[in-house]
């Protein structure tokens, strides 16, 4: 089975840097992925990590440490628009059905505060 | 483009009446995902369609709950006898089997509320 952890809820402030955590329990491990999702509506592809590493991209990045069963979403210069839940999913080494299915976490709701 | 398209948006059920849910993925997508994700949760699986194969349906939390991708395009995840646990928002996802194949397309959901 497969367990994911992150913080339900954090609060920053405009224009800083907030870090959201995962950690993540697998039995078996082929890429992670963040998604972004504002109220009532539809998870949106924010980033996807499958080796160790940072992945840049815009104010967003994404840290993955395989070994550890960690990752990180970074968001710089943070927006009231950034207001949203944020969703870390891992995806299992195939199955033999050959499903790409995702395991999220519950999601941490990021307040963005002027 | 246009995305994942998915109806009712929202939907009031009577306890043990029957819903079909339908999804529109995007055009060209092999693979289509339904989800179900309960206020305050994240998505949790339903069930995997790769054309109109339905490949994993490990994620049906009963056998009132039926999908189906006949021609390998439009889905219907289909709930008969609704319960009140079935209260939740069905999400669909498509993704392609090209380019960025890891990289699953929501629609909007349906949010179902069973009374």
């Amino acid at each position: 089975g497969q367990n994911i952890d992150q913080p339900t809820e954090m609060t920053a402030t405009e224009g800083a840097i907030v870090q959201i955590n995962c950690t993540y329990q697998t039995s078996g491990f082929n890429g992670l992925f963040w998604y972004q999702q504002h109220a009532g509506e539809a998870p949106t592809f924010l980033s996807y990590n499958v080796l160790d590493g940072l992945e840049e991209k815009g104010r967003f990045s994404s840290f993955l440490s395989r070994s550890k069963g960690y990752s990180y979403l970074l968001l710089k210069e943070l927006q009231m628009k950034d207001s949203a839940s944020y969703l870390c999913a891992v995806r299992a080494l195939e199955s033999g059905a050959g499903s790409y299915q995702l395991t999220f976490g519950k999601g941490t709701k990021l307040s963005v505060i002027p | 483009g246009a995305g994942v398209s998915q109806s009712p948006r929202y939907k009031v059920a009577k306890r043990g009446q029957d819903v079909a849910l339908r999804c529109d993925p995007i055009s060209g997508h092999v693979s289509l995902f339904w989800y179900q994700q309960a206020l305050g949760q994240g998505p949790e699986f339903l069930t995997y369609f790769q054309n109109e194969a339905q490949l994993d349906k490990s994620g049906l939390p009963s056998d009132r709950f039926f999908a189906e991708r006949p021609e390998g395009s439009v889905s219907t995840l289909k709930i008969q006898r609704t319960q009140q646990e079935d209260s939740a928002v069905y999400l669909c996802a498509s993704s392609s089997s090209g380019g960025k194949p890891y990289e699953q397309y929501f629609g909007p959901g349906t949010r179902l509320t069973v009374t």
